[in-house]
């Protein structure tokens, strides 16, 4: 079951620079996508999210693009910090549950 | 800020034992989820409950898994008898309500271990 993908495992990145994760899903029966950082042995964090209304949402650094014809989503970070270093997941909801990709390792080195 | 807690961090036990995980959801939250990770692996849904009755589940959630609303505060996965394949890292999550674009928030997590 592959219905979010993330096709890059990692991404390494310049403190200071722009850091672009990105997502496919296959369902358009999605509707709320979410972005989630995680660390290693910790849960979760959740990050920023959109609605399949909208094409972009921004929350200070964080900025989400949807391309619902694409079925594509992007993360953008900027500026890139070395606390960004951490595990980043996309997820897809259209009922109660979320659907989560595999994740892409992000490395903010100095 | 208030957030999911989760009890223990880690457990190990005997393949074929009884595992009780336990979550604290944020309280004013109505919708209960465990999803787990198999390490490697992505994030998987299990569970989902509200009312006191499971909305939805998936394949993993077999007659082997049970949740749990104890009391006002707790919210619990049990797993019957444990299997070697059932390591994994556990997760809770919570919302104020489901789908409609709400938010999930997740608890730190409770790693598994069945020898």
């Amino acid at each position: 079951d592959q219905q979010v993908k993330q096709n890059s495992p990692s991404l390494s990145v310049q403190e200071g620079r722009i850091s672009i994760l990105n997502c496919d899903y296959t369902n358009s029966m999605f509707d709320y996508f979410l972005w989630y950082k995680k660390y290693p042995a910790e849960g979760p964090t959740f990050l920023i999210s959109i609605s399949s209304i909208k094409d972009k949402n921004e929350d200070g650094r964080f900025t989400v693009f949807l391309n619902k014809s694409a079925k594509h989503l992007s993360l953008h970070i900027v500026p890139s910090q070395p606390g960004d270093s951490a595990v980043y997941f996309c997820a897809a909801s259209g009922t109660d549950k979320l659907i989560f990709g595999t994740g892409t390792r992000l490395q903010v080195f100095p | 800020e208030p957030e999911v807690t989760q009890t223990p961090s880690h457990q190990v036990t005997q393949m074929g034992q009884e595992v009780i995980l336990r979550c604290v959801p944020i309280s004013n939250h109505l919708y209960f989820y465990w999803y787990r990770q198999i390490l490697g692996q992505k994030v998987e849904f299990l569970v989902s409950f509200y009312n006191n009755e499971i909305s939805e589940k998936s394949e993993i959630f077999d007659d082997q898994f049970s949740v749990e609303r104890p009391d006002g505060s707790n919210f619990t996965l049990k797993i019957r008898s444990t299997k070697l394949e059932d390591s994994a890292m556990y997760f809770c999550a919570s919302s104020r309500r489901t789908g409609d674009q709400e938010t999930q928030y997740f608890g730190p997590g409770t790693r598994l271990l069945v020898l």
